[in-house]
């Protein structure tokens, strides 16, 4: 089966920019979750989708980043505007039910760099 | 919230000797924990999981590691390093919707 699709893997914008990045999870998987990293720290949640509603948004940093789960399939994550602070490295993963249990399966991130 | 350290941002081993990645977690229930490892330009990929049927975990690529309730540790080991082992190697616990984890090891193996 196919896994965990995001894209870009990389993007470079200006502070004050827009980026969108896409994941697109198992089929089949209800959860979504989105994750990210800053500078070498840990890997923190951001959000939790459970097919096209937000379960858990409380990793989200501030009004700036926005988050959708179209028809319940793939997500986007839009930042804008971006800010330095913003860059990192952003992971989707998915799972069925027993996620937290059994384990998710991430896609291979997106880097963000705000110049 | 839970926490999650991992003792030492780097590691360096040789080729065939021990790998002994550390973790500690904050829970005061019995958790589920894991391992996921990131090959260059790869994503997460899982190593292995504890879900408290054994606490001695066997994971892909020979790495195994033992849940000790006692000191909250899950470290993973493998006896005999791999070129093929360098990556970066991330502890976590999950804890109702939410994984949290480590900062990461980075384990370098010398030829």
């Amino acid at each position: 089966e196919a896994g965990v699709t995001q894209f870009p893997s990389h993007s470079v914008i200006e502070k004050g920019q827009t980026v969108t990045l896409r994941c697109d999870p198992i089929s089949g998987h209800d959860n979504l979750y989105w994750y990210r990293r800053v500078m070498g720290k840990e890997i923190k949640f951001l959000l939790h989708f459970v097919k096209e509603s937000k379960q858990d948004e409380s990793g989200m940093p501030n009004n700036r980043f926005l988050a959708e789960r179209t028809g319940g399939t793939y997500s986007t994550l839009k930042v804008q505007p971006a800010e330095l602070e913003d860059s990192g490295v952003y992971f989707c993963a998915s799972s069925q039910e027993w996620g937290y249990r059994d384990g998710y399966t991430f896609g291979s991130g997106t880097r963000l760099t705000v110049v | 919230a839970q926490s999650v350290t991992q003792l030492g941002s780097h590691v360096s081993v040789s080729e065939g000797a021990l790998v002994l990645l550390r973790c500690n977690y904050s829970s005061s229930v019995p958790p589920y924990l894991f391992w996921y490892v990131q090959y260059p330009n790869q994503g997460l990929q899982l190593l292995l999981k504890y879900t408290s049927a054994a606490t001695l975990v066997k994971g892909i690529n020979g790495f195994e590691a033992e849940f000790k309730k006692s000191e909250t540790s899950f470290h993973l080991t493998k006896p005999s390093a791999h070129m093929s082992d360098a990556a970066e190697y991330f502890c976590a616990v999950s804890e109702g919707n939410q994984f949290y984890f480590g900062t990461g090891t980075s384990l370098t193996v010398i030829p």
